[in-house]
């Protein structure tokens, strides 16, 4: 079974510029979460997806959006992009009724410069 | 009273030897403990869970115990090997939300 795969995995972009990065969830996993890693702040919650809904969402500003299609697959967008936002984001899908299992991909790693 | 506490931040232990990784937190509404592992350039990956009406689990090397009255919980890895070489993370959630509240981490290293 495929795990989550992520796309771009690595990419560069200079302040306010806009970004998507997109995310597979494994087959079957209907939920799609999004988390920022950083060293300072560690990993934060950005959003959770089910059914094309989003159903939780992080402290995060409104620059950052995410959306889920129908083939439960996931894209973040990050616009207006600041230097701060130089982070790895993971995306995580899991079944409905596991909590907290979540099966992460290896990341989008975005520089802002 | 979203934050989950964890030291230390670093730990180095001898080959053989047991780790052990401790996290704390306020929330009472949490009640699901999962612990994940990670390594260099990879993502997170669950290493073992614990739900509070249980206080303690164990599987293989790898022990989770869970006090409920003092809001700790930690990770023990027995026999600690080289292989086991990773940043560890403890975690929280509130049943029923895929939301997880992450500690800041421990980077384990054996030594050989």
């Amino acid at each position: 079974k495929a795990g989550v795969t992520q796309t771009p995995r690595y990419l560069i972009k200079t302040r306010g510029q806009q970004v998507t990065l997109s995310c597979s969830p494994i087959s079957g996993h209907r939920s799609v979460s999004w988390y920022q890693q950083t060293p300072g702040q560690g990993l934060q919650f950005l959003f959770e997806y089910f059914s094309e809904t989003q159903r939780n969402k992080g402290n995060f500003p409104g620059r950052f959006s995410g959306r889920q299609f129908s083939n439960s697959r996931s894209e973040m967008n990050v616009s207006t992009l600041e230097l701060g936002d130089s982070a790895l984001y993971l995306c995580a899908s899991s079944l409905v009724a596991s909590w907290g299992e979540l099966f992460f991909g290896e990341g989008s790693r975005l520089t802002v410069l | 009273q979203q934050q989950v506490k964890q030291s230390p931040q670093s730990l180095i232990v001898q080959k053989g030897g047991i780790s052990i990784i401790n996290c704390a937190y306020e929330n009472t509404a949490f009640d699901y403990f999962p612990w994940y592992q990670q390594f260099p350039g990879k993502g997170p990956a669950l290493l073992i869970a614990i739900r509070p009406d249980v206080s303690e689990k164990k599987e293989g090397r790898f022990t989770i115990s869970f006090n409920k009255s003092a809001k700790q919980f930690s990770l023990h890895i027995m026999d600690s090997q080289p292989g086991d070489s990773a940043t560890y993370f403890c975690a929280a959630s509130v049943q029923g939300a895929q939301k997880l509240v992450f500690g800041q981490g421990t980077r384990l290293t054996i030594n050989p």
